[in-house]
């Protein structure tokens, strides 16, 4: 059974980082191009950043790059999203997901809560 | 990359059929065949419903289906059902080599 576990979610005081992980099982991870979306509350999906099986290439939506990177660790079956300076806007739920399909995403964790306050 | 954009909301009567748009540009939408749609219920996680426009992931009803004329793609959602009632979001691919989302549309069955 495939299962992605978010963890390292909490609060975070504005201009402070956060590094999220995604734990993986069920499915061979090394062969899958994997993505991060997050979700404001109460409002819609946006997606944020996907990495390579190999992790040789990486994209970042435009209004994250320069302050977030995606990573991964093959040899512990883990995707990870460096986030710093952050702020109140970056306050939402953040999901992994796996590129399972051509160009969609066929298994989404159940997300890690950020939320950036002072 | 602006969102693409959804009706805020759908509804329908059990048994009826609904149509969800999504439109996009030339950027996303309009350049490829690689729309997917998902379904969320409140507290849970988004559901993949269909990719690359028109495809059904095993286990998704063939009550939905989807389809896209230049740069607007759609969900159709036929025999309308209670648990049908949820957010849908579309997604695209673009040419930035990054993915958009939608707004998303509550469906409510009424």
């Amino acid at each position: 059974e495939v299962q992605l576990v978010e963890s390292g979610g909490g609060l975070v005081q504005p201009g402070g980082s956060l590094r999220l992980s995604c734990a993986a099982s069920g499915f061979t991870f090394s062969t899958y191009w994997m993505s991060w979306v997050r979700q404001a509350p109460g409002k819609g999906l946006e997606w944020l950043a996907n990495i390579k099986p190999d992790g040789s290439e990486k994209d970042h939506v435009d209004s994250v790059k320069g302050r977030f990177t995606i990573s991964r660790d093959n040899a512990k079956n883990s995707l990870h999203l460096q986030m710093n300076r952050l702020t109140a806007e970056d306050t939402a739920l953040y999901y992994c997901a796996r590129d399972g399909v051509p160009y969609g995403f066929d298994f989404w964790g159940q997300g890690t809560m950020v939320t950036v306050s002072s | 990359q602006s969102a693409l954009t959804q009706p805020a909301s759908v509804s329908g009567s059990p048994g009826q059929s609904i149509t969800i748009s999504c439109t996009g540009t030339t950027s996303d939408v309009g350049n490829y065949k690689l729309v997917s749609w998902y379904q969320q219920h409140p507290g849970q996680a988004p559901k993949l419903m269909i990719y690359e426009v028109t495809k059904r992931p095993s286990g998704v009803s063939n009550r939905f289906s989807g389809s896209k004329s230049g740069n607007t793609a759609s969900l159709t959602i036929s025999g309308l059902q209670a648990e049908d009632e949820a957010d849908y979001y579309c997604c695209s691919h673009t040419t930035s080599s990054t993915y958009v989302f939608g707004i998303g549309t509550k469906v409510t069955v009424l």
